[in-house]
C-alpha cells in the first residue's frame, strides 16, 4: 500500500530536549510539508521541500529544523528553542506539476512536551 | 498573500439533516481541494475541483467550484454520525497562470462539524 506513515502516533519529552519526528512517503512524491494543528485551529505550514537537499520556511519555522536527504523522507526536529513545541504535528506529500496541487497527509504525531 | 475564509466556524446538526459549507478567497483560484480531519486523525482529500463552475460528487458529498474561481461549496446530504470532524478547503499558493503547481496549499480555518445521533 502506497502512504505516509508518521512516527510514533503519541510523543512525550522533557521541556529542553530536541525530538524528531519521523516522515515516510512511498507514493515517489517530490515534494514533501510539516505542518502543526493546535486544538480547535487550522494547519500552518512549518517547512516544505519541494526537492531532495532543499527545503524552505513556511510561516512558523522558528524552533523547527528539517533535513530531506531522501526523496522518501523528511524528519522533522523540534528544537528546545520552539516555546511551545505540544501540539499534533502533520506530514504531507505531494507531486508537482501541471495541475497538481493535492497533498496527501501522514496519521499525525501528537508531541506532548512538560 | 492569499487568505481562505471559511464560514460557518462550526455547526451542530441532527442525524439526517443536510450541510451546507463554503469557502471565499481574496484571489483567483485554479483549483480548490475539499478535506476532512477526523479527530486524531490526519487530513483526507474528499473532492478536487479544477474547473471553475465545477460540480463534483463524492457519495453525499457534494462541491462546486465558484465561477467568479473565488469561492468553493460543499454540501453533505444526509448527515450521520461518522460525519463529524473538522472540514477544510484548500486552493494552490503558488501555482502559476499556465497551471503548474509547486505544491504549497492555502488552507481555511475550517468547519467544525457535530452531527447529534
Amino acid at each position: 500500500d502506497g502512504g505516509i506513515t508518521q512516527s510514533p502516533k503519541y510523543l512525550f519529552r522533557k521541556e529542553g530536549q530536541n525530538v524528531t519526528l519521523s516522515c515516510e512517503q512511498n507514493l515517489n512524491h517530490d515534494a514533501m510539508y510539516w505542518y502543526r494543528q493546535d486544538p480547535g485551529q487550522g494547519l500552518r505550514l512549518i517547512y516544505y521541500s519541494q526537492i531532495v537537499n532543499d527545503f524552505q520556511k513556511g510561516d512558523i519555522a522558528e524552533g523547527y529544523s528539517v533535513s530531506r536527504e531522501k526523496k522518501e523522507s523528511f524528519p522533522l526536529t523540534v528544537t528546545s528553542a520552539q516555546k511551545n513545541p505540544t501540539a499534533f504535528y502533520l506530514c504531507a506529500s505531494s507531486i508537482i506539476g501541471q495541475g497538481a496541487s493535492e497533498q496527501y497527509f501522514g496519521p499525525g504525531t501528537r508531541l506532548t512536551v512538560t | 498573500g492569499q487568505q481562505l475564509n471559511q464560514s460557518p466556524q462550526s455547526m451542530f446538526i441532527q442525524e439526517g439533516e443536510d450541510v451546507s459549507m463554503n469557502c471565499t478567497s481574496s484571489s483567483i483560484f485554479n483549483t480548490w481541494l475539499w478535506y476532512k480531519q477526523d479527530p486524531g486523525e490526519g487530513p483526507v482529500l474528499l473532492i478536487a475541483l479544477y474547473k471553475a463552475g465545477e460540480l463534483t460528487s463524492n457519495g453525499r458529498l457534494t462541491a462546486q467550484f465558484g465561477i467568479t474561481r473565488k469561492d468553493s461549496f460543499l454540501n453533505i446530504s444526509a448527515s450521520i454520525p461518522s460525519d463529524v470532524g473538522i472540514y477544510f478547503c484548500a486552493g494552490p499558493s503558488n501555482q502559476n497562470a499556465g497551471g503548474t503547481s509547486y505544491g504549497k496549499l492555502t488552507f481555511g480555518q475550517g468547519t467544525i462539524l457535530t452531527v447529534h445521533p
